[in-house]
């Protein structure tokens, strides 16, 4: 049973365009979201984060929005570098869950020149 | 300020063998906790230490388990290696003051080969 879905295993996208991964989770009592990007060879290294209250959070290049009501997340880079070339996770979990967080199985992202 | 580290980087091991993973945590934080990933999936929780105590655990049976020391340190142990136990192994740490939603710090990995 997977709580948090990333349906897309891949995607490719032009150097200076908009990336758009997306997430999908089906647990209502998840408050709180997080992307993670994983290089190989690599720890995933934190990104950008959401609280279920909010609808929006940008820092930088990065934003992610959440709509909760279709319990749907995403997350753009604009605009997208080679360096963003990456495996990026959508992780979510529940405030009465301390740092257990519930992964999707990724995306990975290249961004070609 | 150093990060998390994990030893070691690769291990092969045979099935039924026990093995013991090592992580030390980045400088400050209190939590650490341990996760899982499959290949071509994302990390999965195991459990997690504060103050040297367990105070969550995911779905993984008593043969995991695991200490964490008073310098923050951690080891997760695995008895009875099964096939199925080749993964990457992922410490996190981070600093856990009440109702805060600091991030997780991830080490490198333990890449764990089961024959």
């Amino acid at each position: 049973d997977q709580q948090v879905k990333q349906n897309s295993p891949s995607l490719s996208v032009q150097e200076g365009r908009i990336s758009i991964l997306n997430c999908d989770y089906t647990n209502s009592m998840f408050d709180y979201f997080l992307w993670y990007k994983k290089y190989p060879a690599e720890g995933p290294t934190f990104l950008i984060s959401i609280s279920s209250i909010k609808d929006k959070n940008e820092d930088g290049r990065f934003t992610v929005f959440l709509n909760k009501s279709a319990k749907h997340l995403s997350l753009h880079i604009v605009p997208s570098q080679p360096g963003d070339s990456a495996v990026y996770f959508c992780a979510a979990r529940t405030s009465g869950s301390a740092r257990q967080l519930t992964f999707g199985s990724g995306t990975q992202l290249t961004v070609l020149p | 300020e150093t990060g998390v580290t994990q030893s070691p980087t690769h291990l092969i091991k045979t099935r039924g063998q026990q093995v013991t993973l090592r992580c030390s945590s980045q400088s400050g934080h209190n939590t650490v906790s341990w996760y899982q990933q499959a290949l071509g999936q994302g990390p999965q929780f195991i459990f997690q230490y504060y103050r040297e105590e367990e105070n969550g655990r995911g779905n993984f049976p008593p043969r995991f388990s695991g200490l964490q020391f008073p310098n923050y340190s951690s080891e997760l142990n695995v008895n009875a290696l099964e096939l199925d136990d080749s993964a990457l192994y992922l410490c996190a740490s981070s600093i856990d003051r009440g109702r805060n939603n600091s991030p997780l710090h991830f080490g490198n990995g333990t890449r764990l080969t089961v024959t």
